[in-house]
């Protein structure tokens, strides 16, 4: 089965630079996704690392190490509403039919 | 900007009473997907759905539920004999392969 664990809540000041970790193990590895999920809303896809390294979007950036069996999300600049949950997941094969979903960090941004 | 509807937003039932969630993806997608988020824990994979079958689902997935793609719009999830346990949040997605899903808003479900 796969299994994603992430720090459970996480506080940071506006402006700075905030790391969300995820761990995980799985069966087979396809690739790492990162979801962000305001309070009452829907998951809204941010990121996707299939490769080793950085991908950078913007302010938020995810990296990925399968050697580790570890990635994880830097937002840098936070902002007030950077303030949510943040899901690691994965893929169960890869046509991606199938997402397991992390245990979910819930980021709170302060001033 | 197209994005994948829900409705209704919020459902509330009596145990033992069926239900029917409706979902309509991005029109020009083939992939959809029923998640389910219990308040305060992580979004769990109920089932995805492509060509007009079932293509993956979980434990949670059993003969209690079921989903369907009526018409070229709407795919529905349906619960036959709710439980208290069935009180969640139900996402519908879609895609067309890939990482990268589009979340409806949710329907809110509640057992009493």
């Amino acid at each position: 089965g796969q299994s994603l664990e992430q720090p459970s809540e996480v506080t940071a000041v506006e402006g700075a630079i905030v790391q969300i970790n995820c761990t995980y193990q799985t069966s087979g590895f396809y690739g790492l996704s990162w979801y962000q999920q305001h309070d009452g809303g829907a998951p809204t896809f941010l990121s996707y690392n299939g490769l080793d390294g950085l991908e950078e979007t913007g302010r938020f950036s995810s990296f990925l190490s399968r050697s580790d069996s570890y990635g994880y999300l830097l937002l840098q600049e936070l902002q007030m509403k950077d303030s949510a949950s943040y899901f690691c997941a994965v893929p169960n094969s890869g046509g991606y039919q199938k997402v397991t979903f992390g245990t979910g960090t819930k980021l709170q941004v302060i001033p | 900007e197209p994005e994948v509807t829900q409705t209704p937003s919020h459902q509330v039932t009596q145990m033992g009473q069926e239900v029917i969630l409706r979902c309509v993806p991005i029109s020009n997608h083939l992939y959809f997907y029923w998640y389910r988020q219990i308040l305060g824990q992580k979004v769990e994979f109920l089932v995805s759905f492509y060509n007009n079958e079932i293509s993956e689902k979980s434990e949670i997935f059993d003969d209690q539920f079921s989903v369907e793609r009526p018409d070229g719009s709407n795919f529905t999830l349906k619960i036959r004999s709710t439980k208290l346990e069935d009180s969640a949040m139900y996402f519908c997605a879609s895609n067309n392969r890939g990482e990268e899903q589009f979340f409806g808003p949710g329907t809110r479900l509640t057992v009493l």
